[in-house]
């Protein structure tokens, strides 16, 4: 079945570490999305992919960054810039970019220790 | 600033009548506005999508209405069961498909 995967499910990071979230796609769509939930509040875009090496920064991309090296894959690494990391972290693609429907991953739960 | 303001109450419905959410905006003109059903620990599933210039759009169950005068959008389920029970989000995109704002979602709960 096609999909977005994303792993891992729960991520635990250390102060001052650097952790890499992984979205993996085999829906052969060309924009990726990276998405923030925090409790209470609705999905925040922090960037997003309308293709292979190339990105542009959402609403709130600082602390974090991406990469786009193929069409499957947009991997979110979450740096140490970021001071407040905690949340659900999604994944999404589509066809028709942000017009349209997207499809999302089941999620990183990302906690610090 | 722009604001998308969903049931901040949870709703609490009763098995096979119909559910209505509401979502409303400010200080935006969205070209196309998308529903979506969260479960717990999930991500969100589409569901549906409405243009600015139409005014209703059903599918099965479902049916969502869009009125740009009153800058609101009502989902709609009938005959609503138990399953139906999970967060619904609705999401606001403009023209230029340079940006998209998602609500916080209303938690509907379908009882028996």
């Amino acid at each position: 079945d096609g999909g977005i995967t994303q792993s891992p499910k729960y991520l635990f990071r250390k102060e001052g570490q650097n952790v890499t979230l992984s979205c993996e796609q085999n829906l052969n769509h060309d924009a990726m999305y990276w998405y923030r939930q925090d409790p209470g509040q609705g999905l925040r875009l922090i960037y997003y992919s309308q293709i292979v090496n190339d990105f542009q920064k959402g609403d709130i991309a600082e602390g974090y960054s991406v990469s786009r090296e193929k069409k499957e894959s947009f991997p979110l690494t979450v740096t140490s810039a970021q001071k407040n990391p905690t949340a659900f972290y999604l994944c999404a693609s589509s066809t028709t970019g942000l017009l349209g429907p997207q499809h999302f991953g089941d999620g990183t739960r990302l906690s610090i220790l | 600033s722009q604001k998308i303001e969903q049931n901040s109450e949870a709703l609490n419905i009763q098995e096979g009548k119909t559910a209505t959410l509401t979502c409303n905006y400010t200080n935006y003109s969205p070209a196309y506005l998308q529903w979506y059903r969260q479960d717990p620990g999930r991500g969100p599933v589409f569901l549906l999508l409405i243009r600015e210039n139409e005014k209703e759009k059903r599918k099965e169950r479902l049916k969502v209405t869009f009125d740009t005068t009153l800058k609101q959008s009502l989902f709609h389920i009938t005959a609503s069961q138990p399953a139906d029970s999970a967060t619904y989000l609705c999401a606001l995109a403009d023209s230029s498909a340079s940006k998209i704002i998602f609500g916080s979602g209303t938690r509907l709960s379908i009882r028996p």
